[in-house]
């Protein structure tokens, strides 16, 4: 059964205390892996795709690669406003769902 | 550029009742599907639409239907509404199956 698991399930950071957050993930033909982030309330934003291993894409504090098993999601010296829940999501082979892992809840304080 | 919108923002139902949630997709996107989220947790497939037909659902009872129009935009309904139906039902849509999923606000239901 595809699945996708986030470690951990809550974080806490200083302010710039960089830090990772893992999702590993089992899929049938990965066709895309999604981070997302949202804040309490609202929709999950949009932050990054990755389709193949060894694929990497950064944004501003924010970097995601990729492996055959996981994910990471790379934050570099963060800041208060980055404090959300990050979510990550599969797209498999067969199917046009997106399957949510529950998430790592992030808290940087000053 | 409008994103994602989703109405009404809030609903409070009681057991038993009828709900409508209205969502309308990002300009470009033909695809709309349709999530729920339970405090906690991560988003959970409900359904998915394309040209005005279901293409695929997730496991959710009968309860749960939906529709597309011409427009693309789309209507999430539930039936016979139980408590555990309380969440925050969000709305994603997208050019086509393969790319990015694009979020709406989400309407936060109370069934009381």
């Amino acid at each position: 059964e595809d699945q996708v698991t986030q470690s951990p399930e809550a974080l806490r950071l200083q302010e710039g205390e960089s830090s990772s957050l893992n999702c590993s993930y089992t899929v049938s033909g990965l066709r895309g892996l999604f981070w997302y982030r949202q804040d309490p309330g609202k929709g999950p934003e949009f932050l990054f795709t990755l389709y193949s291993a060894g694929e990497e894409k950064e944004k501003e504090r924010l970097k995601a690669t990729l492996t055959k098993k996981e994910s990471f999601l790379h934050i570099t010296a963060p800041k208060p406003e980055d404090s959300a829940t990050y979510l990550c999501a599969v797209l498999g082979g067969g199917y046009n769902k997106l399957i949510f892992g529950a998430g790592t809840r992030l808290a940087v304080h000053p | 550029d409008a994103g994602v919108t989703q109405s009404p923002t809030h609903l409070i139902k009681t057991r038993g009742q009828q709900v409508t949630l209205r969502c309308s997709p990002k300009s470009g996107h033909d695809t709309v599907s349709w999530y729920q989220q339970a405090l906690g947790q991560g988003p959970q497939f409900i359904f998915q639409y394309y040209e005005e037909e279901e293409r695929q659902r997730g496991n959710f009872p009968d309860r749960f239907s939906g529709h597309q129009f011409p427009n693309y935009s789309s209507e999430l309904n539930v039936n016979a509404l139980l408590l555990g139906d309380s969440a925050l039902y969000l709305c994603a849509s997208s050019p086509d199956r393969n790319n990015e999923q694009f979020f709406g606000p989400g309407t936060r239901l109370t069934v009381l």
